[in-house]
């Protein structure tokens, strides 16, 4: 299956600890998205990534957060000093923008659920 | 952050049923997608709308950009069991700076035995 796997699935940390996701897009998508969902609410945007470079940080990313996509490849989603106000849901999507034909279609992985004690 | 007006946020229909759910906004949009999300799952890939005006079916699932770019509605015909989820609406912007979706606030349907 090619479609965007995330790593871990679920992660349960202490506040104050450092945690960090990985996402691998669909192998040919040039950009990747990150988003955060909590309870009951719809996915929001935190920032995303056209090939390495990072195009637009949403302000719901705090100085805590910090993204990277070295290679233009995967992507890793570092959150500092964790806070309970962390726990939710973060969701990684990619696309192929650029291509003749291509629609820049976003499509999701299966998400890290955070849990911050 | 913003979030699009989807209504109904809950629908309790039998099996065999017909649904309808649609999402409005207050701003334009160049693309409507309809994604369905399970619990513990990220959101699926139902429907993309490219066009005001266009509708657009897969399978039994029937979606419609509205001629106003601010508004989509899906319908689900003869409903089953695993049409159980969260559906989201979500819209994109124009150009270039607005690839980023702004997602709806959900409708989850329940089907009733």
């Amino acid at each position: 299956d090619t479609g965007v796997s995330q790593d871990p699935r679920h992660k349960i940390t202490k506040r104050g600890q450092n945690v960090t996701f990985r996402c691998d897009p669909i192998s040919e998508h040039n950009r990747l998205y990150w988003y955060r969902q909590t309870l009951g609410q719809g996915p929001e945007f935190l920032t995303y990534f056209q090939n390495e470079a990072q195009l637009e940080k949403s302000r719901l990313l705090s100085d805590r957060f910090s993204a990277e996509r070295p290679k233009g490849s995967f992507s890793t989603l570092e959150i500092q000093r964790t806070e309970q106000g962390d726990s939710a849901m973060y969701l990684c999507a990619s696309s192929l923008a650029g291509s003749l034909g291509s629609t820049d279609t976003q499509y999701f992985g299966p998400g890290t659920r955070l849990t911050v004690l | 952050g913003q979030q699009l007006n989807q209504s109904p946020q809950s629908m309790f229909i039998q099996e065999g049923e017909d649904v309808s759910m649609n999402c409005t906004s207050s701003s334009i949009f160049n693309t409507w997608l309809w994604y369905k999300q399970d619990p513990g799952e990220g959101p699926v890939l139902l429907i993309a709308l490219y066009k005001a005006g266009e509708l657009t079916s897969n399978g039994r699932l029937t979606a419609q950009f509205g001629i106003t770019r601010k508004d989509s509605f899906l319908n689900i015909s003869a409903s089953i069991p695993s049409d159980v989820g969260i559906y989201f609406c979500a819209g994109r912007g124009f150009g270039v700076g607005n690839e980023k979706l702004t997602f709806g606030t959900g409708t989850r349907l329940t089907i009733i035995p």
